[in-house]
């Protein structure tokens, strides 16, 4: 079993919308609900962003929205703005009953 | 409000032993499972443990396995992590997180976070 994939970096401009995948495989995000993603800031603690595939917790802005197809989970991030600018983190549950983050994306608002 | 406070973090030899400790406040403590999720200097977050809200199912990273020991005390609302034969590589800052379950089936998500302790092992 190995970290989850997600690309290094994305960027947009202001009120642009960009997308972040994290692939797993069946064992993990193509089996399960449970994938989660989590923003960080420089030097900050993370934050919960996206439960349970597409749940926001309360407080979250409704610019961030998560879906699943296969074994590929994206969080979506619309109308960018320059607060976003973060690292990026997905999680899973998989089925040896584990937990596996992604290596993170960090994401620069031009 | 939630608070998880970390302590016991510090430098240690390879080979040492250190037990991280988190005191958690604001909330039904038996309510939830809780996990230990490091993040190495630079790098990304990694699942270290979690442990149940009764303490009958525990699960290890396989990086730590044979290592580390999880373990909570309801009386005292707190989560501990005995960590022994450290590795250079276990050099991180360890958070102490909250994760909500449904009855008593974990729903392996992660909603509150401590401000973490520093662990680094170094000769």
């Amino acid at each position: 079993q190995s970290a989850l994939t997600q690309p290094a970096s994305v960027s947009g401009s202001p009120g642009q919308s960009i997308t972040i995948s994290c692939t797993g495989t069946r064992n993990d995000i193509g089996t399960y609900n449970f994938v989660s993603w989590y923003q960080q800031h420089p030097g900050k603690v993370p934050k919960l962003m996206i439960y349970e595939v597409t749940n926001r917790p309360s407080g979250v802005s409704d610019r961030f929205s998560g879906s699943k197809s296969g074994n590929t989970a994206s969080l979506t991030i619309t109308g960018l703005r320059a607060e976003d600018e973060a690292d990026y983190y997905c999680a899973s549950y998989t089925s040896d009953t584990t937990v596996f983050f992604g290596g993170g994306t960090r994401l620069t608002v031009l | 409000q939630v608070q998880l406070l970390e302590s016991g973090g510090g430098l240690v030899k390879p080979g040492g032993s250190l037990r991280l400790s988190c005191a958690a406040s604001g909330f039904t403590f038996t309510d939830y499972y809780m996990t230990w999720i490091r993040q190495a200097p630079g790098k990304g977050l990694e699942w270290v443990s979690y442990i149940s809200s009764a303490a009958t199912v525990i699960v290890y990273a396989e990086s730590v396995k044979g290592r580390f020991t999880i373990s909570r005390d309801t009386a005292r609302s707190s989560l501990y992590l005995q960590m022994n034969n450290l590795r250079a590589e276990d050099t991180a800052m360890y958070y102490c997180v909250r994760a909500p379950s449904r009855g008593r089936v974990g729903r392996y998500f992660f909603d509150s976070w401590g401000q973490g302790t520093l662990v680094t092992v170094s000769s």
